[in-house]
């Protein structure tokens, strides 16, 4: 089955410590986004990548890292700089097109304690 | 600045008809996405309209005004497994999504 994996489904982590979030696919599809959900908010963009060893900053992007090595897989570094971590992490795909249907992976619900 | 207005919650009978709507102000416009999405789980694609008009899909149909920045959501015959967020998202001049917060419908039998 083609689809959008991310793993695990919920993390809990101490503070000050890094973690890192899987997400992979087998769609074929070019590009790549990390958002996160936080209560009341609509989606908040972190990394988005288009094409292998390239990835852009979204708007939040401060205290998380990202790399794009392989197309299947974009793993997102939730950092120690990271102030407020605590959210539903959500990653998504889409094809080359501009204005393509992105997809979403079942998203990993991280919690610092 | 962007932004996308939605109402953050609504409550419709089950079998009736809702109407969610969707205001935004962005810079530029390549299009308009709703997506559902039940709690705790990935937001999934409904529909996208970039022409002004009416897009039907079943049970579901979305509509869009370029001119007044304006778009709905229309869910006829509801059913309990329609309770979930309604997420409304405009695809800006350089193609990034900016999403709303959402609308989360309750069903009521």
């Amino acid at each position: 089955d083609g689809g959008i994996t991310q793993s695990p489904k919920y993390l809990f982590r101490k503070e000050g410590q890094n973690v890192t979030l899987s997400c992979e696919q087998n769609l074929n599809h070019d590009a790549m986004y990390w958002y996160r959900q936080d209560p009341g908010q609509g989606l908040r963009l972190i990394y988005y990548s288009q094409i292998v060893n390239d990835f852009q900053k979204g708007d939040i992007a401060e205290g998380y890292s990202v790399s794009r090595e392989k197309k299947e897989s974009f793993p997102l570094t939730v950092t120690s700089a990271q102030k407020n971590p605590t959210a539903f992490y959500l990653c998504a795909s889409k094809t080359q097109g501009d204005a393509d249907t992105q997809y979403f992976g079942p998203g990993t619900r991280l919690t610092v304690l | 600045g962007q932004n996308i207005d939605q109402p953050t919650e609504m409550t419709a009978t089950e079998g009736a008809i809702v109407q969610i709507n969707c205001t935004y102000q962005t810079s530029g416009f390549n299009g308009l996405f709703w997506y559902q999405q039940h709690a705790g789980e990935a937001p999934t694609f409904l529909s996208y309209n970039v022409l002004d008009g009416l897009e039907e899909k079943g049970r579901f149909s979305s509509f869009l005004s370029r001119s007044k920045g304006y778009s709905y959501l229309l869910l006829k015959e509801l059913q309990m497994k329609d309770s979930a967020s309604y997420l409304c998202a405009v695809m800006d001049s350089n193609y990034q999504l900016i999403w709303g917060a959402g609308t989360k419908l309750i069903i009521k039998p």
